[in-house]
């Protein structure tokens, strides 16, 4: 178990549509990552937070937008679905400090019908 | 990623052999990182290597770095079933490639 939790675990909801997924980092770790993971993609980096602030931005789309809570909890929101935003979405947690290693949860495997 | 890649992007080897698996990435590093992935699942951390050091063991797992080539290798010896994952290399946040799909044959 890593300590950090995603939910909800599977997310179904049709094109057009928009969607928020729930992280919770490990009790301790200042900063969440998002990512995104698709066959043909493998694994992207979407957005970093830090304490509640945006640190980095990867290859996030402007349809998606994160925010991280006082408590350091974080959600993605994920808006306009299209058939091609299927795909597991991976929460990470570090302490922020060395960003050398980093702790994933268990994903939510969004699917758009 | 075009920041790096892991090759072979698939390996089937017999258990109890080892497995080799490398990485090429092309920024500079501080340090490199490998991590497993379980079918479906989240990214587990295996090991880290410091851009200073060339070589580092952890269990059956033993890590080498070139920086002048921008290459790492992870060697897993004496493979079991349960090696069956994806394996990344990675750079701080960055994960680099597709990973390489190793499945450990009975």
């Amino acid at each position: 178990d890593s300590g950090v939790t995603q939910t909800p675990k599977h997310l179904i909801t049709a094109t057009g549509q928009r969607v928020t997924l729930r992280c919770s980092p490990r009790s301790g770790d200042l900063s969440v990552y998002w990512y995104q993971q698709s066959l043909d993609q493998g694994l992207q980096f979407l957005i970093q937070y830090y304490n509640g602030e945006e640190r980095a931005k990867g290859n996030i789309l402007e349809r998606f937008s994160a925010q991280q809570f006082p408590d350091l909890h974080s959600e993605l929101n994920l808006s306009s679905l299209e058939l091609g935003d299927s795909a597991l979405y991976f929460c990470a947690s570090s302490d922020g400090w060395t960003n050398e290693k980093l702790f994933f949860g268990s994903g939510t495997q969004l699917s758009v019908l | 990623s075009q920041q790096g890649e892991e090759d072979p992007q698939a390996l089937s080897i017999q258990e109890g052999e080892n497995a080799t698996m490398n990485c090429s990435y092309k920024t500079s590093i501080n340090n490199l990182q490998w991590y497993r992935q379980n079918s479906g699942r989240g990214l587990v951390h295996l090991i880290l290597i410091r851009s200073n050091e060339r070589e580092k063991h952890s269990g059956r797992l033993r890590v080498t770095l070139d920086t002048s080539k921008k290459s790492s290798s992870l060697l897993i010896t004496a493979s079991r079933a349960a090696d069956t994952a994806s394996y990344f290399c990675a750079t701080g946040k960055i994960i680099f490639g597709k990973g390489t799909r190793l499945h450990i044959l009975p």
